[in-house]
This record gives structure tokens, C-alpha cells and sequence, in this order.
């Protein structure tokens, strides 16, 4: 069975542009989160949906939004890109989050570096 | 205040020897989750292994236990019979009610597996 998948895997943007990042989950997944991964913070949860709706967001500014479609790809966009938003971004998927068994299956991550 | 701790940011271990991985969490919530997660160099998150509040069995997934003393809130990651291909960075990861079921991760630990 094929794992979480992103895409792209790496790419690189200037301060001010901004970017899109994909994520297909593992079949018949529903949830999908998003999480950002830096040096300085670690890993951070950015947001999580489910079924099409986001259900959870984590502290980030309104410039990170989400989305999820409904064969449950989701993508995640940052606008206006800060040299701060260079980070390691990591898609996971599980059936459902609101339990508290089960793990979440992550992809390889989109290394996104900001210049 | 943080959730998850591990205050080992690096451990070395010889090629066949068990290794602990300490971590501390703190939650009011009287359900919650407990993972912990492996990051090989390539950033894949890869699950190893889950313990629930309520389990009141030490959770084992082959040569990972996890060592879960509630009253003490800490849930130590022990690998047993290391193997070259062990080192990595390791993340203990908490999910509880109270933050919406989004996972808190540590700063994790690097584990060198020398020969």
C-alpha cells in the first residue's frame, strides 16, 4: 500500500513569493496534519483536516492556510515567504486523529528553503 | 510550558547494546497517547511505538519498549540489540484532548550507533 506522499520534495523560493505544498494520503485516510519542522522550533503542528475541514490549527499566522479535497490530498500554502518559513515540512496522514491510539503514517517532507 | 522533554540531545551507543531514551511529558488530561518516532537522515518520520494512559502493560514493538511510568510521567524509549542502522534522531510525541489531538513533540535525541 503506497505511503503519504509530497510533493515537490525540495525547492526554493525568495522572501515574498509564495508557495504550495502537496500532500496525498495513505488510502482511505481522512485526516491529513501538517507540521513544520525547524532547527530552532523543532516540530511544530500547523493544522489538521479531516473530511475536508480544518479541525484543529496550531499557532501559526494567518500566511500558512491549508486546504483538503475530497479524495483527501490536501495542500498547504505559505504567502508572503519570510527567511523564517525555510523549514522542513511534513505531511501525516491517519484514518482519524480524535483517538488516542493509532499513528500517524508521515511523508518525506517538502524542504522548503526561503532566500 | 513545554509538554514533551528529553534532555539527551545526543547518545552513543555501541553496535549491540540496549540503549534508554528518556522522555517526560506533562497533561491534565486522564487520556492520552504516547509515541515515539524515528528521523533518519533522509526526514521521514517513521513510527515505532504507542502507549495509551490507560495501558497498564509496557508497550514493545520487537527490539523497542517503552518504559511508561505514569505517576512519574515519563515514558523512556528502550532499544534493545542496537544496530548500525538505529542512528538517527528520536522523537517522543504526546496526543491529548486538550490540544486538540495534534501531537507535541520534544526536541528529540540524536542516537549514534558506533561499531
Amino acid at each position: 500500500k503506497a505511503g503519504v506522499t509530497q510533493t515537490p520534495r525540495y525547492l526554493i523560493k525568495t522572501r515574498g513569493q509564495q508557495v504550495t505544498l502537496s500532500c496525498s494520503p495513505i488510502s482511505g485516510h481522512r485526516s491529513v496534519s501538517w507540521y513544520q519542522q525547524t532547527p530552532g522550533q523543532g516540530l511544530q503542528f500547523l493544522f489538521e483536516y479531516f473530511s475536508e475541514t480544518q479541525r484543529n490549527k496550531g499557532n501559526f499566522p494567518g500566511r500558512f492556510s491549508g486546504r483538503q479535497f475530497s479524495n483527501s490530498r490536501s495542500e498547504m500554502n505559505v504567502s508572503t515567504l519570510e527567511l523564517g518559513d525555510s523549514a522542513l515540512y511534513l505531511c501525516a496522514s491517519s484514518f482519524d486523529t480524535v483517538t488516542n491510539t493509532g499513528e500517524l503514517f508521515f511523508g518525506e517532507g517538502s524542504r522548503l528553503t526561503v532566500l | 510550558a513545554q509538554k514533551i522533554t528529553q534532555t539527551q540531545p545526543g547518545m552513543f551507543v555501541q553496535e549491540k547494546e540496549a540503549v534508554t531514551l528518556d522522555c517526560t511529558y506533562d497533561t491534565s488530561d486522564q487520556s492520552y497517547g504516547l509515541f515515539w518516532y524515528k528521523q533518519p537522515s533522509s526526514g521521514e518520520m517513521i513510527f515505532l511505538i504507542y502507549q495509551g494512559s490507560y495501558d497498564e502493560q509496557n508497550a514493545t514493538e520487537g527490539r523497542y519498549s517503552l518504559n511508561f511510568q505514569k505517576a512519574r510521567k515519563s515514558a523512556n524509549l528502550v532499544i534493545s540489540a542496537s544496530q548500525l542502522g538505529d542512528s538517527a534522531m528520536y522523537f517522543c510525541a504526546m496526543r491529548e484532548r486538550n490540544s486538540g489531538y495534534a501531537l507535541n513533540f520534544g526536541k528529540g535525541t540524536s542516537l549514534l550507533v558506533t561499531p
